[in-house]
């Protein structure tokens, strides 16, 4: 399918486990985005990556590492998953032509039991 | 933090105009005025953005003060569709991709 897909949509994971976030987008966007929403925060950016093998740090990247060997795909890997880290995340995508929008997914719902 | 201040919630009867304001007064030159909407469970989507001229596409109106220390968004017949928070973001042209910063918005409800 065209667009920006994420998966799983739903996770129930307990402390302490190891669990990756998929995101996929077909449109060869060179840029690429993770961000978690959480009640009373709003969205907040997690890491970026400016093309294959660049990623750089966000606001909130503590806890999460992140890989971009294919310029369509941008894991998040939650490397010991916390209570706090129960969220919703959101990828996003965007090229340099068309600078200042950026392209969501549907979101990961994150259960951090 | 958030470069922007809006209103929490508004309201609007379907078919009419919705008026969405935003304050920025601490603007600078070289920065943007984006606005996204996500509507409930959704992820964020773009609208319209702006430098200091106002602007238009097919989902709305930008409409930026000559100060350019405020802006609003005006979607010209609210549909019940377009229930959903809608945020102003301030960001600057060739800085990080990263700096999309979202603040907490103004929910929107259109009423019938």
């Amino acid at each position: 399918d065209a667009g920006i897909t994420q998966s799983p949509r739903y996770k129930i994971t307990e402390t302490g486990r190891q669990v990756t976030l998929m995101c996929h987008q077909t449109w060869s966007h060179s840029y690429m985005f993770w961000y978690r929403q959480d009640l009373g925060h709003g969205l907040r950016l997690i890491y970026y990556s400016a093309a294959a093998d660049i990623t750089d740090k966000g606001e909130v990247s503590d806890g999460y590492v992140v890989s971009r060997s294919k310029t369509e795909n941008f894991p998040l890997t939650l490397e010991s998953a916390t209570r706090s880290q129960t969220s919703v995340y959101f990828c996003a995508s965007s090229d340099p032509t068309g600078f200042y929008e950026q392209y969501f997914g549907p979101g990961t719902r994150l259960t951090v039991t | 933090d958030a470069k922007t201040t809006q209103p929490t919630s508004m309201d609007c009867a379907e078919g009419r105009a919705a008026n969405l304001p935003c304050n920025h007064s601490t603007i600078s030159g070289n920065e943007y005025v984006y606005w996204y909407r996500q509507i409930h469970s959704q992820g964020p989507q773009y609208i319209i953005h702006g430098l200091k001229n106002n602007e238009t596409n097919e989902m709305a109106s930008l409409i930026i003060t000559e100060d350019r220390k405020s802006s609003t968004l005006i979607l010209p017949h609210a549909t019940l569709r377009d229930t959903a928070v809608y945020y102003c973001i301030v960001r600057s042209y060739g800085g990080s991709q990263g700096n999309l910063i979202f603040g907490k918005g103004t929910k929107l409800s259109v009423k019938p």
